[in-house]
């Protein structure tokens, strides 16, 4: 009930385009939904999280989709970039804990 | 803030041999976390502390493995025996709990190789 599902492993866009990671959670009491950007030989870092009470959010190119009910949310990267080039997690956790269950990763290559 | 500081980076060490990584969390922070990426299993959660008070160490897989915080600025992941298959990127992170969006803040990793 802790899993965090990941899809895909990996996504190869082309400049310009839009890259879409999907993820999946079965613990309905999770509450908290932050997507980490990870670039090689660093640590993950914070791209953009968002809470179940809204069903979208947006950061410059990066945007969150959450769909409630089917337990589902996604990142969207409009107009990907090469510098987007990353490993992408998302991740779960509820309020109480800061525990952070994340998914597989998902290896995102923008060809120039 | 240097952020969360991990050292050393790089460690290679023999099988059977005590591994020691540590750990400086941000200043201020409360909570921290011991980390470990390996491609097969990609991020998993080994323990937490809170207060410097182990929360969960459901993840530690074994008791090769333990984890100390002394103090609110420095912790300690150790393996003893290592083996082989302990070998991945250990991270630590920290946080602040002020609310519903807390951001983890990660170190740059310990790149483990146990030969």
């Amino acid at each position: 009930q802790q899993q965090v599902k990941q899809s895909p492993q990996s996504l190869i866009v082309q400049k310009g385009g839009i890259s879409i990671i999907n993820c999946a959670y079965e613990n309905t009491a999770f509450d908290y939904f932050p997507w980490y950007q990870q670039f090689p030989g660093k640590g993950p870092a914070l791209l953009i999280a968002i809470r179940p009470d809204v069903s979208e959010k947006k950061e410059g190119r990066f945007t969150i989709s959450f769909n409630k009910s089917a337990k589902q949310f996604s990142l969207h990267i409009m107009d990907s970039q090469p510098g987007d080039s990353a490993t992408y997690f998302c991740a779960a956790s509820m309020y109480r804990g800061n525990k952070l269950v994340f998914g597989a990763g998902t290896i995102l290559r923008v060809k120039s | 803030d240097a952020g969360v500081i991990q050292s050393p980076r790089h460690e290679v060490t023999e099988m059977g041999q005590e591994v020691t990584l540590r750990c400086k969390p941000i200043s201020g922070h409360d909570y921290l976390f011991w980390y470990r990426q390996t491609m097969m299993r990609g991020l998993e959660l080994l323990i937490y502390f809170n207060n410097n008070v182990p929360i969960d160490d459901s993840g530690m897989p074994e008791d090769r493995f333990s984890a100390k915080m002394p103090n609110a600025s420095f912790s300690t992941l150790k393996i003893q025996p290592s083996e082989p298959r302990d070998s991945a990127v250990y991270f630590c992170a920290s946080s602040l709990w002020g609310g519903p969006n807390t951001e983890a803040f990660f170190g740059q990793g310990t790149r483990l190789t146990v030969v």
